[in-house]
């Protein structure tokens, strides 16, 4: 079946370093995908978003970057600040029956060190 | 709002009690989601709304979830003789969806509803 998921489910980066959190989907047919992070606590929240007529997206300090070949997803955040902690969830979104279907990957958790 | 809205933000029940979550979208939006986040997980997709109608059903775990929408607003998802499986965070999402079918978008989702059946 279509799967969302996530290669490691833990990373720790020191504060100023770069982080990259990757995510593998399967389903072809997706167009769109979100980038979320969740804190402790509170609902997912919108990052960055990429379609799949373009391979690259720049936002404030990230990156999403979109490899349709491999079907491979990643988000990039540069400078990585203690307020980065938190858990970042891929998400796929494609049409299923004329309408949006949505499959997330289980989350990669990002711990900052000071 | 300016935002999704949720209540309660915590439930505490007991096993085999009917419990109700509310979800008040974001204005205009037509498009609302319900998902299950047990702890330490991902997101388990619940139901779709798009309008008062739900042509996605497809992840309600059991007979026991149900979900209604209203005047294409608020919506609510009913547990009926909750098990203490059902504990989790359940959170609503909802997106602008102008064009209804053929049409993909972001989804913001509300602060969730912690749920903990003893």
């Amino acid at each position: 079946g279509e799967s969302v998921g996530l290669h490691l489910p833990t990373l720790s980066v020191q504060e100023g370093d770069n982080s990259i959190i990757n995510c593998a989907y399967s389903n072809s047919a997706s167009d769109y995908f979100i980038w979320y992070k969740q804190e402790s606590g509170k609902g997912p929240q919108f990052i960055i978003d990429i379609r799949s007529n373009m391979d690259k997206r720049q936002g404030q300090r990230v990156t999403v970057l979109l490899n349709k070949t491999v079907k491979h997803l990643s988000l990039q955040i540069a400078a990585t600040q203690p307020g980065d902690s938190a858990v970042y969830f891929c998400a796929e979104i494609g049409l299923s029956g004329g309408y949006q279907k949505v499959t997330f990957g289980t989350g990669t958790k990002l711990q900052v060190i000071p | 709002g300016a935002g999704v809205s949720q209540s309660p933000s915590n439930k505490v029940t007991e096993k085999g009690k009917d419990v109700e979550l509310r979800c008040d979208p974001i204005s205009g939006h037509t498009a609302l989601y319900w998902y299950r986040q047990r702890l330490g997980q991902g997101l388990e997709f619940l139901i779709y709304f798009q309008g008062n109608s739900a042509p996605d059903k497809s992840g309600l775990p059991s007979d026991r979830f149900s979900a209604e929408r209203t005047g294409e607003s608020v919506s609510t998802l009913t547990i009926q003789r909750t098990q203490q499986e059902d504990s989790a965070v359940y959170l609503c999402a909802s997106s602008l969806q102008r064009g209804g079918r053929g049409f993909t978008d972001t989804q913001y989702f509300g602060p969730g509803t912690r749920l903990t059946v003893l």
